[in-house]
């Protein structure tokens, strides 16, 4: 069973620029999460989709924003970037939502601000 | 808000020791518990879980008890290896006011070493 697929692995922006970045969940999971890790702040909750339905929102600022397609893929934008947005971003999949569910992690893109 | 509070490090252990990675958190309500482990260059992988008060998630060897009582969810293990060597952490979720649940709330993590 395939995991967590992320893409790129790695970017490097421009700021001002904006950003998209892709994840596919494993295979018959309806929930996709993204998280912002960075050494100062660690793991921090951006944002979670459900059945194509944003369910919960962590405390980011409008920049970023995600969607989720009807096979459950999900994409996460963040626009006029900033060099603080330089992070590692994880996916990760659940087969529900809850607060009981297994969350699987995707391998990250990390994002370089410059 | 929630929090999660877990010792930095790096912890650095010899080859079977006992190992002990504390964690507290600040929660209201009944958050379930998690530990992840996190491999250099990796995502994040879950090691065990506990969903209620008094119960205990194990998973290759390590093992962490859900106490509602000192809010803690302390991960044990007792006869480190080398391949343990990895960035642990504790994490809570709440279930949220519209049917879904909260995003995880994560500890710091801590910096495991294992040395030969």
């Amino acid at each position: 069973k395939a995991g967590v697929t992320q893409t790129p692995r790695y970017l490097i922006k421009t700021r001002g620029q904006q950003v998209t970045l892709s994840c596919s969940p494993i295979s018959g999971h309806r929930s996709v999460s993204w998280y912002q890790q960075t050494p100062g702040q660690g793991l921090q909750f951006l944002f979670e989709y459900f059945s194509e339905t944003q369910r919960n929102k962590g405390n980011f600022p409008g920049r970023f924003s995600g969607r989720q397609f009807s096979n459950s893929r999900s994409e996460m934008n963040v626009s006029t970037l900033e060099l603080g947005d330089s992070a590692l971003y994880l996916c990760a999949s659940s087969t529900l939502t809850g607060k009981d569910a297994e969350a699987f992690f995707g391998q990250g893109t990390r994002l370089t601000v410059v | 808000g929630d929090s999660v509070t877990q010792m930095e490090g790096p912890v650095t252990l010899s080859e079977e020791a006992f190992l002990t990675i504390n964690c507290t958190y600040t929660a209201t309500g009944y958050p379930s518990l998690f530990w992840y482990v996190q491999y250099p260059g990796e995502g994040l992988q879950l090691l065990l879980k506990a969903t209620k008060a008094d119960d205990k998630g194990s998973n290759k060897g390590f093992e962490a008890t859900y106490r509602k009582e000192t809010t803690s969810f302390h991960l044990e293990k007792g006869s480190v290896q080398v391949s343990d060597s990895a960035v642990y952490f504790c994490a809570l979720r709440r279930q949220g006011s519209g049917g879904g649940a909260d995003g995880l709330t994560f500890g710091k993590g801590t910096h495991l070493i294992i040395q030969p």
